[in-house]
């Protein structure tokens, strides 16, 4: 089985600081890990994805994640928010090993203050 | 172009009664999917077709039966909706199955059962 956890419901950060936001994953083979956000009242937009290769991947609007498999996390990151980037954060994670399908998590609220 | 639409964007209905939002990609991908999406902002998949064949399916109440009349098509049909239905569902795509594969979104269908 495979499970994908964000621990922070919320994340606040000030205009400007770095922000992070936090993914732990779980599977039985190869994790393929996604990050996307979601506007509100909007469907959700693919920021970036770690298939194989250099663990650092760089996405959209500046975000890049890094993806840990010893400590297997999958955290995004921005060296320096924008009061645009609150918006809802989806970690998903895809196995091989379960007909492609995609589990996600729970959510965490960015909230970019000025 | 949009990408991936949906339609009806919003949908309220009485319980019992029987519905259908229709979702059509434009991006000539070969799998489609459903995702509700509940008041918490929890996303669950729920279908997935490839190439017009169900390939995921669920532990979703038989009265959603999703069908795919064409590779750019994949309609959800609701029997005697209940209040409990009441959730935003999104269509997705992506260009085939394996778990590399990013995924588009539709904007969301607001369902609320009245």
């Amino acid at each position: 089985a495979q499970s994908v956890a964000q621990p922070e419901d919320q994340v606040n950060v000030a205009e400007g600081n770095p922000l992070t936001v936090k993914c732990t994953y779980s599977v039985s083979g190869n994790p393929y890990l996604f990050w996307y956000v979601q506007y509100p009242n909007r469907g959700l937009q693919f920021l970036l994805k770690y298939i194989t290769g250099d663990n650092l991947v760089k996405g959209s609007y500046g975000f890049e994640a890094e993806f840990n498999k010893s400590q297997t996390s999958f955290h995004l990151k921005k060296p320096s928010a924008l009061v645009s980037d609150s918006a809802l954060y989806f970690c998903a994670v895809r196995d091989d090993t379960n007909a492609g399908k995609s589990t996600f998590g729970d959510g965490t609220t960015l909230t970019v203050k000025p | 172009d949009t990408a991936v639409s949906q339609t009806p964007k919003y949908l309220v209905t009485q319980m019992g009664n029987d519905k259908s939002i229709k979702c059509e990609q434009n991006l000539g991908h070969d799998t489609m999917y459903w995702y509700k999406q509940d008041s918490k902002k929890f996303l669950k998949i729920m279908f997935s077709y490839n190439n017009k064949e169900l390939i995921i399916n669920e532990t979703v109440p038989n009265r959603f039966s999703p069908k795919s009349p064409d590779k750019a098509h994949l309609n959800l049909h609701i029997n005697s909706l209940e209040l409990g239905d009441s959730a935003v569902y999104f269509c997705a795509s992506s260009q085939d199955f394996p778990s590399t594969d990013t995924q588009y979104f539709g904007p969301g269908t607001r369902l609320t059962v009245l």
